[in-house]
């Protein structure tokens, strides 16, 4: 079975710049995975923030990116708010499945 | 706008069954898939089901294979999803997501790009 991995929490400074990784408990995270990033504050829907590896949704500010990093997806928050406390998700399309990460809790103090 | 809606969540006992239903406005419901993505109290995002926007391909997450049924009405611009054989660990927040496929002369890509509110399914006795 496979498993997606995400580090359970990371914490950062107001200003400062986190990478957050999303990875396979076999094998590398490959673009033809569509890695995707999803945003969620406790009682609201995810919203969607990068898809297909690097590309932002609309309306997201250009200080989320995303890329490979080594054998992994990688979300960078560059010039962390407070606002952006909140889990991360990342996802992964397996040709007839997606496959969710257990999410990372990200805290900004 | 691009609105989906869920409805149907509800308590059920162990074994009972429940029917989720998605109403979508604001897109060509019928072109494009759909997915069911749930979420346990406390826990993290689980994918569910996908269902192509004609509705010939169906597929499912191993946890809910043989006891729950994506379907979608496209006259109807509703998805639903069919849970039988209800357990305890499908207590979760529901959540109908579309799905985006496309390609462009830089590449294939492919996401959830709107997400409903979620519904509420608790099972328990």
């Amino acid at each position: 079975q496979t498993v997606v991995t995400q580090e359970p929490s990371f914490s950062v400074s107001p200003g400062g710049t986190v990478t957050l990784t999303c990875g396979l408990s076999s094998g590398s995270v490959s673009t033809s995975y569509y890695p995707s990033w999803y945003q969620q504050t406790p009682g609201q829907a995810p919203r969607t923030l990068i898809y297909s590896t690097n590309t932002r949704s609309s309306g997201v500010p250009d200080r989320f990116s995303g890329s490979i990093l080594g054998n992994k997806a990688a979300l960078t928050i560059t010039g962390a708010q407070a606002d952006d406390e909140s889990d991360y998700y990342c996802v992964l399309y397996m040709g007839s499945l997606w496959v969710f990460g257990g999410g990372t809790k990200l805290t900004v103090l | 706008q691009v609105q989906l809606v869920e409805s149907g969540g509800g308590v059920v006992q162990p074994g009972g069954s429940l029917r989720l239903s998605c109403a979508a406005s604001g897109f060509t419901f019928s072109s494009y898939g759909m997915h069911w993505v749930r979420q346990a109290p406390g826990k993290g995002l689980e994918w569910v089901a996908f269902i192509r926007y004609d509705g010939s391909n169906k597929y499912y997450a191993d946890s809910v294979k043989g006891r729950f049924t994506i379907s979608r009405d496209n006259s109807k611009n509703t998805l639903y999803l069919q849970m039988n054989s209800l357990r305890a660990e499908d207590t979760a927040v529901y959540y109908c997501a579309k799905d985006r496929y496309y390609y462009d002369s830089s590449g294939y890509y492919r996401y959830f790009d709107y997400w409903g509110q979620g519904t509420l399914v608790t099972v328990s006795s």
